[in-house]
């Protein structure tokens, strides 16, 4: 049973530029969360997918935007990168009814020149 | 506001000794606390959770306290070994008036844990 995978693994843009992150989440899982990592910090919430909607926001600009498709699977996309942009972006993963229970990808690695 | 904190950002022990993470959090409506190990490379793993209506919770090896009255939250790792060297992260969540998780996940900064042969 594949665990939740993202995609690519590494990336690297340039300022201004518009990047696309994956996720499949887990067989089973219903709902998918995004995380922002910068290095050296915990996580930070980006938003949730559930039922192709977003349900829940943290505090990121609307150069943030993401989608769930009828699969489950999720899009993170950022818009007119900046160099603050550059961080590990995790796809976290939840049952059906277990929102608080989170199973994390290995992450991408976004780094922004 | 919501925040987590940890303590102590490091922490080496020695083999086969016992290991205490500290976390602090300061929102008093948070009911769920999570602890995630991370690995190098690797996306946060989950260690133990405890409910806020619980004061400890023990796992394999694994122990979570949770103090209410002062916001504290820590992880005892029992006979520390190499493979527990990670970052140690503590992570709150709060429910609806239902009982709903949002699943808003709150990470605290995390602390590095060094076991040394």
């Amino acid at each position: 049973d594949a665990g939740v995978t993202q995609s690519p693994t590494h990336l690297i843009k340039t300022r201004g530029q518009q990047v696309t992150l994956r996720c499949s989440p887990k067989s089973g899982h219903d709902t998918v969360s995004w995380y922002q990592q910068a290095l050296g910090q915990g996580p930070q919430f980006i938003f949730q997918y559930y039922e192709e909607e977003e349900r829940q926001r943290g505090n990121f600009p609307d150069r943030f935007s993401g989608h769930q498709f009828p699969n489950y699977s999720s899009e993170l996309n950022v818009n007119a990168l900046l160099l603050g942009d550059s961080a590990l972006y995790l796809c976290a993963s939840s049952p059906p009814g277990a929102k608080n229970i989170q199973y994390f990808g290995a992450g991408t690695r976004l780094s922004v020149l | 506001g919501e925040s987590v904190g940890l303590h102590l950002p490091t922490l080496s022990v020695q083999e086969g000794d016992n290991s205490i993470i500290n976390c602090a959090y300061s929102n008093s409506a948070s009911d769920y606390f999570i602890w995630y190990k991370q690995e190098s490379g690797k996306g946060p793993q989950f260690i133990i959770d405890i409910r806020s209506n619980m004061d400890k919770r023990q796992g394999q090896r694994v122990t979570v306290l949770l103090n209410k009255t002062v916001k504290h939250l820590s992880l005892q790792i029992a006979a520390t070994q190499p493979g527990d060297s990670a970052v140690y992260f503590c992570a709150e969540n709060t429910s609806n008036a239902g009982g709903t998780s949002y699943g808003k996940l709150t990470f605290g900064q995390g602390t590095i844990l060094t076991v040394h042969p």
